[in-house]
């Protein structure tokens, strides 16, 4: 039982290139989300999903891209990534009203 | 105003004492509340939940005011693994289990 599975763990960019940030779980949660972190802040809402096919933009949902064709898999892609991306990336999953259960993150450096 | 606010601290204690903070909810019929803990932007991971009668684990109590709309956490006896930031998490939309993360309170605990 894995849990939540994060890939990459980190990873550098040019800017303008594109990159997919995985997440994988094993738990059978319905929900997903994904969050950014930047230096000295606290976690701010990408994307979300509630469910295979249903997905759902948080507070910072530009420059960014989410799917959700199984419960398992909810992958983030970047488009054309920009220096103010450049951050720590957590997938997190949970079961209604209940706790979050997180990966173990990406740190990605835009440059 | 904001969804969830914390005293971002730093609050910097010795071994041995005791640490209270607090954080505040927009939202008068959020139902879920949660402390996580997060080590050197480490993914976060739940410290407790909150109940409304208030629980206990261990050297740590977490209280629930719902009539000013606020969270505790109260550390007794501070170890130095203790130093971490904690972070507030809290439904912010009646009937929408998604959750929200305050900024965090750093709690740092010397020798």
């Amino acid at each position: 039982n894995a849990g939540v599975t994060q890939t990459p763990k980190f990873r550098i960019l040019k800017i303008g290139q594109s990159m997919t940030l995985q997440c994988t779980q094993d738990m059978n949660h319905n929900y997903m989300y994904w969050y950014r972190q930047d230096p000295g802040m606290g976690l701010k809402l990408i994307y979300y999903s509630v469910g295979a096919g249903i997905t759902d933009k948080g507070e910072v949902p530009n420059g960014y891209n989410v799917s959700r064709s199984t419960t398992e898999d909810f992958p983030l892609r970047l488009e054309l990534a920009a220096p103010s991306q450049t951050s720590v990336y957590f997938c997190a999953t949970q079961r209604v009203g209940e706790k979050l259960f997180f990966g173990s993150g990406t740190q990605l450096s835009v440059l | 105003r904001k969804e969830v606010e914390q005293d971002p601290g730093p609050f910097n204690v010795p071994e041995g004492a005791t640490v209270a903070f607090n954080c505040t909810y927009s939202n008068s019929a959020s139902q879920s509340f949660f402390w996580y803990r997060q080590d050197c932007r480490k993914e976060p991971k739940l410290l407790m939940s909150v109940y409304s009668s208030g629980n206990e684990d261990g050297r740590f109590t977490a209280q629930l005011n719902r009539a000013s709309q606020y969270i505790s956490l109260l550390i007794r006896d501070s170890k130095l693994s203790d130093s971490a930031t904690y972070l507030c998490v809290v439904n912010i939309r009646t009937n929408d289990y998604k959750l929200s993360f305050g900024a965090g309170t750093t709690v740092t605990v010397r020798a």
